[in-house]
């Protein structure tokens, strides 16, 4: 099983509509980030937590909010989804600075 | 700001050869880390190599190294001896604001011909 698990795989949804994209991680890492990736733009930060009660906004915040359930869970929505917003997306857990960030599968979202 | 620049969209490399992705950051802080990352068809990101800034030996994994130039702020990945395995978008990324962000380059999707 990974050890950080994103849900779903893919996805397609309608301009207009809410949206949320589960991540659960088993590593114990107390930060999670949640990052898009767009053709020619590499990765880049939405949000990220280091712990359930902090949260912090990344470049591109706009347009999404985050919930940190738990220690393992950091869910991302799109509360009125626009065809910007397709992108691949992928959540990472790091275990503090400077240490490797582990990534998720990726989620591939189109709105039309 | 703080930026990393892939500037090689596409590389091409023949099986068994060597090829240098390159990569150049730009940050104000002394204390950093350096990564490259490869993403294959299948999506999922795989740490190829990393390099602390404080270390002046240049980092290797295998058939992977690279060339670290901390005053010039690059960091360039060679991969020798190329395999079909090889092909993927690789992606070079800097952790920066005292550890806490990886910011990355735009990536450079790798061809290996046979």
């Amino acid at each position: 099983d990974a050890d950080v698990t994103q849900t779903p795989r893919n996805r397609i949804t309608k301009t207009g509509k809410r949206i949320m994209l589960e991540c659960s991680q088993t590593k114990g890492h107390d930060r999670m980030y949640w990052y898009r990736q767009d053709p020619g733009l590499g990765l880049r930060l939405i949000y990220y937590s280091f712990d359930v009660k902090d949260i912090n906004k990344g470049e591109i915040s706009d347009g999404y909010s985050v919930s940190r359930q738990a220690q393992a869970k950091f869910s991302l929505s799109l509360e009125s989804a626009i065809p910007n917003q397709t992108a691949l997306y992928f959540c990472a857990t790091q275990l503090g600075q400077y240490t490797e960030a582990f990534f998720g599968q990726g989620t591939r979202l189109t709105v039309v | 700001a703080q930026t990393v620049t892939q500037s090689q969209p596409e590389m091409s490399v023949q099986e068994a050869e060597t090829v240098t992705l390159s990569c150049t950051y730009d940050t104000s802080e002394s204390d950093y880390y350096l990564f490259w990352y490869k993403q294959p068809p299948s999506r999922q990101m795989i740490l190829v190599i990393r390099q602390e800034a404080y270390k002046q030996q240049n980092a290797t994994e295998n058939r992977f190294s690279v060339n670290f130039q901390k005053a010039a702020k690059s960091f360039s990945l060679k991969i020798s001896d190329s395999q079909l395995g090889d092909a993927a978008m690789y992606f070079c990324a800097c952790m920066m604001e005292y550890g806490n962000k990886l910011v990355f380059g735009a990536g450079t999707i790798l061809r290996v011909k046979s």
